[in-house]
């Protein structure tokens, strides 16, 4: 079945790195999501990726959606410790079905 | 409401005792899902709803897992006869209808111990 993996699986950064993570899936996707799930809580959207090759920006994180639409990035400039939590990407392949990738746990030192 | 909301928060059954677990939708959303997250963080997708009728249920372990969206009622994801393999978060989520793939609400989810 359809694979969605990311990576790294944990980061420890200090507060102001940049941070990224990659989300690769094993088959061409219609769309891509982002969510993040603080410590404890649930999963809450980020943001959806439609177009090959799409870049968006929310404030310090910035998004892409790969040419062949088969992976994505999620990239934070300067980090604050209110981005702690794990980042998930997930694939859809045209249906109302979302296929999670296994997720990018970041943690801030101030 | 504008909020997915589940019940319990949490749950705790003995190895072979039936566990279930409720979820109301943002109101006005077609689309209701049900996911598994284990200590790994991983999601696995276990069953959606379109209104009241099954729309992907290839998440299922069927022999022990059920699932149901009746109107005006709360959704339900009953397990019977649970395993210490079951012990999760369980997350419903909803989203509404329309061109393409929306984004999913998540409710705060029901921890689920079986011991």
């Amino acid at each position: 079945g359809q694979q969605v993996m990311q990576i790294p699986q944990y980061q420890h950064v200090q507060e102001g790195e940049d941070f990224t993570t990659y989300c690769n899936s094993s088959t061409t996707l219609s769309n891509i999501q982002w969510y993040k799930q603080r410590p404890g809580g649930h999963p809450v959207f980020l943001i959806q990726l439609v177009k090959s090759g799409e870049v968006k920006k929310q404030k310090r994180l910035t998004f892409q959606f790969g040419e062949a639409k088969k992976n994505s990035s999620l990239h934070i400039t300067a980090t604050q410790t209110t981005d702690v939590g794990t980042y998930f990407c997930a694939g859809n392949t045209g249906f109302q079905k979302l296929v999670f990738g296994t997720g990018t746990r970041l943690l801030v030192s101030p | 409401g504008e909020e997915v909301a589940q019940t319990p928060k949490h749950l705790v059954r003995g190895e072979g005792q039936k566990a279930k677990l409720y979820c109301a939708p943002i109101k006005g959303h077609s689309y209701v899902f049900w996911y598994q997250q284990v200590l790994k963080n991983e999601f696995k997708f276990l069953i959606s709803f379109q209104n009241e009728n099954v729309f992907d249920e290839t998440g299922m372990p069927k022999e022990r897992f059920s699932a149901k969206c009746l109107p005006n009622s709360p959704c339900s994801l009953e397990i019977q006869a649970t395993k210490l393999e079951d012990s999760a978060v369980y997350f419903c989520a909803s989203s509404q209808s329309g061109q393409g793939v929306r984004e999913q609400y998540f409710g705060p989810g029901t921890r689920l111990t079986v011991t």
